[in-house]
């Protein structure tokens, strides 16, 4: 069962370059999240997404973009990769936002904008 | 502002010993608590979910508690194993809405 897979798992970025970070599920969780993780920093919400076609901002949106055009992919996009955006950052889904439905975490993107 | 607070920052205790984890939030209105584990280099893994009515709730040798009067759970860990290394974080999330705070995290290390 692979749950939440994420790739790369590593990337180095010099500075103004883009990339997307892959997310999938294979749980048919509605929701997604995408999240960044600094050190000794609770996890900051970037976006996320009730279902497909519908996505929103969270806490730290900006230099980000996001897509939810299946239930299983919800990709990360960096158009003008910065210094700042140097971290780990975590895609999660869930079934829903109620008590009894956990968030299920990939194992990270470490990147590093040079 | 809501805010998720946890500590001790860090712990060092050694194998079979018992520790306790602490997480103090202003995140209102409350809807629940999480705890997870995340080992190094891994994901956040789920241990314990509580809702407003729950005050304590056990996964295994995890036991975790709640006091929504005083805001303050805490996250207690029985026999530790050199497995239970990892942070650990709280998340709080509120009611109505997606805003889910996480806490820094408690970085546990259990030595032989």
């Amino acid at each position: 069962n692979a749950g939440v897979t994420q790739t790369p798992k590593f990337r180095i970025l010099k500075i103004g370059q883009s990339m997307t970070l892959q997310c999938t599920q294979d749980m048919n969780h509605n929701y997604m999240y995408w999240y960044r993780q600094d050190p000794g920093m609770g996890l900051k919400l970037i976006y996320y997404s009730v279902g497909a076609g519908i996505t929103d901002k969270g806490e730290v949106p900006n230099g980000y973009n996001v897509s939810r055009s299946t239930t299983e992919d919800f990709p990360l996009r960096l158009e003008l990769a910065a210094p700042s955006q140097t971290s780990v950052y975590f895609c999660a889904s869930s079934a829903g936002t109620g008590s009894n439905q956990p968030q299920h975490f990939g194992d990270g993107t470490r990147l590093s904008i040079l | 502002k809501n805010q998720v607070e946890q500590s001790p920052q860090s712990l060092i205790i050694l194998e079979g010993k018992n520790c306790t984890l602490q997480c103090n939030y202003t995140v209102s209105p409350f809807s629940n608590l999480r705890w997870y584990k995340q080992d190094t280099g891994r994901g956040p893994v789920s241990l314990t979910i509580m809702t407003f009515s729950e005050n304590t709730k056990s996964n295994g040798r995890y036991t975790a508690t709640l006091d929504a009067d005083t805001k303050q759970s805490s996250l207690h860990i029985t026999a530790s194993q050199l497995s239970d290394s990892a942070s650990y974080i709280c998340v709080v999330s509120a009611r109505n809405n997606n805003d889910m705070r996480f806490g820094a995290g408690t970085r546990l290390t259990v030595k032989p």
